[in-house]
């Protein structure tokens, strides 16, 4: 399962771009990235997914280079009740294969 | 459409007891997942499902814990007997069962052992 590397923590304020990066060197071909977010006392929520290139939803967009070894997560004009951690993870999900998750990043936005 | 749901939401139980959690999926779901949680830490895979039958359980202490999926939908997660370690929150999960599946969560159920 290739591993994910993401930052600890990050703070911003309301109404900034925030750019979450996550390290996977070892992405095989058929891993998939995909981002889920996470609030105190709930289960995790799906975020985005993606293979390569550039993603965008209604909540956020995901940038991945060509060598598909890092990704970023884009969370356009943040508001207090983004603060929640996002987990990072790849793998092709394919029902037979898990899904591994990190510790995250705690995104912490203030006024 | 209805969620995950988990029951119960708390659970307080001393050392060596016993303890049984509850998950419904969504319905349709092929695939069933439980996690746990501990404070500060992302969720780790106790086991998973694809309908009633286990695709992985490489991290489940199977010593102590016991999951089950009847017919395929619901599922029950047992420790026995608990210990302080097992402190955490147990999250259930449900995905469809395809290729690159989103995964959807319950609420949890916050266990604490004394």
């Amino acid at each position: 399962l290739a591993k994910t590397t993401q930052p600890i923590s990050m703070d911003s304020y309301e109404g900034q771009e925030v750019n979450i990066t996550c390290s996977h060197n070892n992405i095989a071909t058929n891993d998939y990235i995909t981002w889920y977010q996470q609030f105190p006392s709930q289960g995790p929520r799906f975020i985005i997914q993606g293979y390569k290139t550039k993603v965008t939803n209604e909540v956020a967009s995901l940038f991945i280079p060509a060598d598909r070894k890092s990704s970023t997560l884009s969370l356009p004009r943040v508001s207090l009740s983004d603060t929640a951690v996002y987990y990072c993870l790849v793998g092709d999900n394919s029902g037979y294969s898990t899904l591994t998750f990190g510790k995250g990043t705690m995104l912490l936005v203030s006024p | 459409e209805a969620g995950v749901a988990q029951s119960p939401r708390y659970k307080i139980i001393e050392k060596r007891q016993s303890v049984a959690f509850w998950c419904n999926p969504i319905s349709g779901h092929a695939t069933l997942y439980w996690y746990q949680q501990i404070l500060g830490q992302g969720p780790k895979l106790l086991i998973q499902f694809q309908n009633n039958g286990v695709v992985d359980d490489s991290q489940l202490p199977k010593d102590r814990f016991s999951a089950e999926r009847l017919k395929g939908v619901d599922s029950t997660l047992k420790i026995q007997p608990a210990k302080l370690e097992d402190s955490a929150v147990y999250l259930c999960a449900s995905s469809p069962g395809q290729l690159r599946d989103t995964q959807y969560f319950g609420p949890g159920t916050r266990l604490t052992v004394l």
